[in-house]
């Protein structure tokens, strides 16, 4: 695989369940990071590691909980989330903090 | 606080024209300023990346301009093609270490 992969491309879950979605990027990347996409909203930046290390948390729910447990790797733990929270959920890496973005294909998620 | 207009937000042309996306920001001293396309569904894919410095760069059919000191930058698609039909977004960067702040994109669809 190339680039930037994000597993499942599509969830759908209950307000009580517990989901984690999967971001894995082949570019030999160290900082990545995770974007909720609405509609009708421009990206908002959630979570950013840089070198294992989250660099920068804007304001975002205690119900999203991420992880990075390499540079290759990051998940994004879900848990008692609202129906607002449904929205495609998109992953990045860059080879550091000032260079250009790769985004993942994104998770569909609904939350019902 | 940065914010990024681009307008319009849609924008429908028949094959072949050529044709100029918007995107202005507010304050004018960024690092950096990226243009990506988006398909419907689909993750971002990186198109043209202006540093601060350049006036514009070139890829293909696609040529983005910046003007810093108007707060402007410009997206060129010449002799647009129905593949090209998606969502463009322009995304500045303030600093080396700012996140992407991002525009709402312009939903273009070329017309066979």
């Amino acid at each position: 695989e190339t680039g930037v992969t994000q597993t499942p491309r599509h969830l759908v879950m209950g307000m009580t369940n517990k989901k984690s979605l999967k971001c894995e990027q082949h570019l030999g990347h160290n900082a990545m990071y995770w974007y909720k996409q609405s509609a009708k909203k421009p990206l908002e930046l959630m979570f950013v590691y840089s070198l294992e290390e989250r660099v920068e948390n804007n304001s975002v729910p205690s119900r999203f909980s991420p992880e990075c447990p390499n540079s290759s790797h990051l998940f994004l733990h879900l848990h008692t989330l609202q129906p607002e929270d449904s929205a495609l959920y998109l992953c990045a890496s860059s080879q550091g903090l000032s260079y250009e973005q790769y985004f993942g294909p994104g998770t569909r998620l609904t939350v019902t | 606080k940065q914010e990024v207009t681009q307008i319009p937000a849609a924008l429908s042309v028949p094959e072949g024209e050529n044709l100029v996306l918007n995107c202005s920001f507010t304050d004018s001293a960024i690092y950096n300023l990226q243009w990506f396309r988006q398909d419907p569904g689909k993750g971002l894919t990186s198109l043209l990346l202006i540093q601060s410095s350049q006036r514009e760069q070139t890829s293909g059919r696609l040529n983005a301009s910046l003007d810093k000191s108007s707060g402007r930058s410009t997206l060129y698609i010449a002799a647009s093609q129905p593949g090209d039909s998606a969502t463009y977004l322009c995304a500045v960067r303030d600093s080396g270490n700012t996140p992407l702040v991002f525009g709402k994109g312009t939903r273009l669809s070329v017309i066979a």
